[in-house]
């Protein structure tokens, strides 16, 4: 089983639509969790960070973890044809300790928002 | 701040070649790390820097992969001997260091084809 699960979809929806993202992970030493948002053929771009516990807002996006549930998820209100892309849920321990901070990886959801 | 960048962008090569991949990091950004992203999958972790220190190397990394990063500025990925099985996304990241953070950002990657 792998550390970090994320349904890969795809998944479609028209444009205005909320769109629910989601993880759940097994590690309970993951303290940084993060989602990014990759275009095809390019980089992760850094989307939401957050740290322990908690929800977090900025713009049309909102992230949420659940630590005690191991379950973080992203929501993104107002979707946008734009937005259509492969978003990556990642988390990692204490960036001071022996992992050094690297990153484990969801597989991906693909999302397409149509006009 | 500049981001990350990657050189080159694209490289196909033939099986047994080496072939060599640069990475600079944003600036005065003391943490660097490698991973690998192949089709379909969300990125893996391969090594990590902290200033020119190699301080973790995954099991992913095989005697043909080596790291560097002089002087901790710039870092290099060699892949001697390639191998179809090498083909994939190499990305770069990097990220501050500052205690209690774990913000990572990443280049646009650099496509390798083995032929």
């Amino acid at each position: 089983q792998k550390e970090v699960e994320q349904d890969p979809g795809p998944l479609s929806v028209p444009e205005g639509a909320i769109v629910s993202l989601n993880c759940t992970y097994s590690n309970s030493a993951f303290q940084y969790f993060m989602w990014y948002r990759q275009y095809s053929r390019k980089g992760p771009e850094l989307l939401m960070y957050t740290y322990s516990s908690g929800n977090k807002e900025d713009g049309r996006f909102t992230a949420q973890v659940d630590k005690s549930s191991k379950y973080i998820s992203l929501f993104i209100r107002d979707s946008q044809p734009s937005d259509s892309a492969t978003y990556l849920c990642a988390m990692s321990d204490n960036a001071g300790g022996t992992s050094y901070g690297k990153l484990t990886f969801g597989q991906g959801t693909i999302l397409t928002v149509h006009p | 701040d500049t981001g990350v960048s990657q050189n080159p962008r694209h490289k196909i090569t033939k099986r047994g070649q080496n072939v060599t991949f640069r990475c600079d990091p944003i600036s005065e950004h003391n943490r660097l790390y490698w991973y690998r992203q192949t089709l379909g999958q969300g990125p893996e972790f391969l090594t990590y820097f902290q200033n020119e220190a190699q301080l973790e190397k995954s099991r992913l990394l095989s005697d043909r992969f080596s790291a560097e990063r002089p002087k901790g500025s710039f870092s290099t990925l060699e892949i001697q001997r390639t191998e179809q099985g090498d083909s994939a996304m190499y990305l770069c990241a990097s990220s501050r260091g500052t205690a209690g953070t774990n913000e990572q950002y990443f280049g646009p990657g650099t496509r390798l084809t083995v032929t």
